[in-house]
């Protein structure tokens, strides 16, 4: 039973571009929740999907977009990069009563 | 506003003693509380959760111990080991253990042999 997957593993962009990480859930999971986690702190929650719609968000601006598909994949984008953007994204899979399963997550360096 | 805090921020043990991490929080709906392990280059993962139902949860050599009228809460670590490590970050959410997670800044703990 494979975990919850995330890629690519690492990514590096200059300021200004465009970047999309993609997450697949666990099995048997069908909500998807996003966080950034900056080096050397916790994780922030950015957003969470449910049925392909924005379940609830934290305080992120409008540059974090997401997406979830029919199989219960989500990709987050994330545009007009700044150089504190750079972090290690999650995705977590499990909502409702089940327990969030983190991802190995993407690790993001903004130039 | 940090709505989960986390000390210590780092933690040195020797071998076969007993770690002890603690967290406090504000806000009172709040009824989730799971401490995640993360070690370099990997996502958290789940340790063990409580509800405030409970004072006291144990999960081998892991043990939550919960303190509702004081909006405080602990991870004991007994005979902690080499393999033990890690980044340890409490967290709490409202209502269902899929909502929304707000993390603790998080304890690196170092047990040496």
């Amino acid at each position: 039973d494979a975990g919850v997957t995330q890629s690519p593993t690492h990514l590096i962009k200059t300021r200004g571009q465009q970047v999309t990480l993609r997450c697949s859930p666990k099995s048997g999971h069908d909500t998807v929740s996003w966080y950034q986690q900056a080096l050397g702190q916790g994780p922030q929650f950015i957003f969470q999907y449910y049925e392909e719609e924005e379940r609830q968000r934290g305080n992120f601006p409008d540059r974090f977009s997401g997406h979830q598909f029919p199989n219960y994949s989500s990709e987050l984008n994330v545009n007009a990069l700044l150089l504190g953007d750079s972090a290690l994204y999650l995705c977590a899979s499990g909502g409702g009563r089940e327990t969030q399963y983190f991802g190995p997550g993407t690790r993001l360096l903004v130039l | 506003q940090q709505q989960v805090k986390q000390s210590p921020q780092s933690l040195i043990v020797q071998k076969g003693g007993i770690s002890i991490i603690n967290c406090a929080y504000e806000n009172t709906a709040f009824d989730y509380f799971p401490w995640y392990q993360q070690f370099p280059g990997k996502g958290p993962a789940l340790l063990i959760a409580i509800r405030p139902d409970v004072s006291e949860k144990k999960e081998g050599r892991f043990t939550i111990s919960f303190n509702k009228s004081a909006k405080q809460f602990s991870l004991h670590i007994m005979d902690s080991q080499p393999g033990d490590s890690a980044t340890y970050f409490c967290a709490a959410s409202r209502g269902a253990a899929g909502n929304k997670l707000t993390f603790g800044g998080g304890t690196r703990v170092l047990v040496k042999p």
